[in-house]
């Protein structure tokens, strides 16, 4: 079964440094997805992906996020200074084509500054 | 704005008790899509369910079933002789269909759901 690959699953970084977390969704999927969930909270939307360019952003996604979809397959979330409340977890998804159909989510990416 | 609410923060039952995990939406759309997901205590999302906007009819898978009532905007979860292993947070979603909606999942906060052997 297809399935949403995100690497690595544990992060742990400073605070201040640069991280880049990695997601390969499906292959044929069409939109792409970065949720954040810190801990003991609700799942959030950060930004969505579409045609190669970011179709929505969230409020959260401020400038010092980015997403890349570099080479048609792996699908990047920069941060570029990380704060000790970017400390969550982070789930990449991806859909097909529209509403119908599940998300499929990767296992995420544990993320801690300190 | 879309919005996705769980009532109910943390639910304890006993093993074979059935249990039922609300969730009110509220959407302007006339198409949109409600999910159930689980996260256990490894940490992954686990799909459970999708229903869209038109299609009300209930749905059993196994222990599992769900009620959907647009009149109320309720999409609820039941799962019927509950045991240890369903003990996990329960989250709602729901994405529109409206141009630009970009089919983003809007997440209520969970409900907690304990279950005692």
């Amino acid at each position: 079964e297809p399935e949403v690959t995100q690497t690595p699953s544990h992060q742990v970084t400073q605070m201040g440094q640069e991280v880049i977390l990695r997601c390969v969704p499906i292959s044929n999927h069409l939109y792409f997805y970065w949720y954040r969930q810190i801990l003991g909270q609700k799942v959030e939307f950060l930004v969505s992906f579409y045609n190669n360019e970011i179709s929505e952003k969230s409020e959260i996604f401020d400038d010092q996020f980015s997403v890349e979809r570099p080479d048609g397959s792996n699908f990047t979330l920069k941060i570029r200074s990380t704060k000790l409340e970017d400390s969550a977890m982070y789930f990449c998804a991806s859909i097909w084509g529209n509403g119908n159909t599940e998300a499929f989510f990767g296992q995420g990416t544990r993320l801690t500054v300190v | 704005a879309q919005k996705v609410t769980q009532a109910q923060t943390e639910i304890s039952v006993v093993e074979k008790e059935d249990v039922t995990l609300d969730c009110v939406y509220e959407t302007r759309d006339t198409t949109y899509y409600l999910f159930w997901y689980k996260q256990p205590p490894s940490g992954e999302l686990v799909f459970l369910i999708r229903r869209n906007s038109f299609d009300e009819q209930n749905e059993i898978s196994g222990r599992y079933s769900w009620n959907f009532q647009k009149s109320t905007s309720s999409f609820n979860f039941t799962i019927t002789a509950s045991q240890v292993v369903d003990s996990a947070v329960y989250f709602c979603a729901l994405s529109e269909e409206s141009g630009g909606s970009n089919y983003k999942l809007t997440f209520g906060k969970g409900t907690l759901l304990t279950v005692n052997p």
